[in-house]
């Protein structure tokens, strides 16, 4: 079945600290892919549609400059946070869909960011 | 109103019993309907789609009623490893498009 690979699964760095986190769809091409964060007890928030190609389309709320996506090639998204502070540590988890006319999503095994 | 409702629960079941999760949704124009699991710190996993005919997988039931607006999920002879969140999902479009979620409901299978 279709598998998304997300890495690092663990992060833990100082305030201040920029961290990237990968998000690859291994047997499949994912023209979209999506980004969550999930706070304890709480539900998956959508951060952000990453299309390959393009601008990442951001919800409301989001900032863009500090959470920089690049879809560079049709198998990986990558998450930028920029200058993290404590406030940013949560659980980010990517998404990516078949094709276009795949409506159900794969999620990564998700990572566990905590900022000091 | 939220786009999604799902009772939060927590669920709290014997092993083998029946149990029953109930989700709303706001936008009739929904197309797409799903079921997902999330254990506790992992990411969610694809349990079933729902169709309006219904469908069953095994000891899992999904049902759609599109007059109401609302999707349920029907587990029977709960096994102790049911125990997790269940969170409903729903799309508008079936091509493309942000899919919505509910914040989930816990369940908890007790031996």
């Amino acid at each position: 079945g279709a598998v998304v690979s997300q890495h690092p699964s663990w992060v833990i760095c100082k305030s201040g600290t920029s961290v990237k986190i990968e998000c690859r769809s291994l047997d499949f091409q994912a023209t979209t892919m999506f980004w969550y964060r999930q706070f304890p007890k709480q539900s998956l928030m959508l951060m952000a549609t990453s299309n390959e190609g393009s601008k990442a389309t951001y919800e409301q709320g989001v900032e863009k400059d500090k959470f920089l996506i690049n879809h560079a090639s049709l198998t990986l998204s990558t998450l930028t946070v920029t200058s993290a502070h404590p406030e940013d540590s949560s659980f980010y988890i990517c998404s990516a869909r078949e094709g276009p006319s795949v409506v159900a999503q794969h999620f990564g095994d998700g990572t566990r960011l905590s900022i000091l | 109103r939220k786009e999604v409702e799902q009772d939060p629960g927590p669920f709290n079941v014997p092993e083998g019993a029946t149990v029953a999760f109930n989700c709303t949704y706001s936008n009739s124009a929904s197309q797409s309907f799903f079921w997902y699991r999330q254990d506790c710190r992992k990411e969610p996993k694809l349990l079933m789609s729902v169709y309006s005919s219904g469908n069953e997988d095994g000891r899992f039931t999904a049902q759609l009623n599109r007059a109401s607006q609302y999707i349920s999920l029907l587990i029977r002879d709960s096994k102790l490893s049911d125990s997790a969140t269940y969170l409903c999902v729903v799309n508008i479009n079936t091509n493309a498009g942000k899919s919505t979620f509910g914040d989930g409901t816990t369940l908890t299978v007790k031996p």
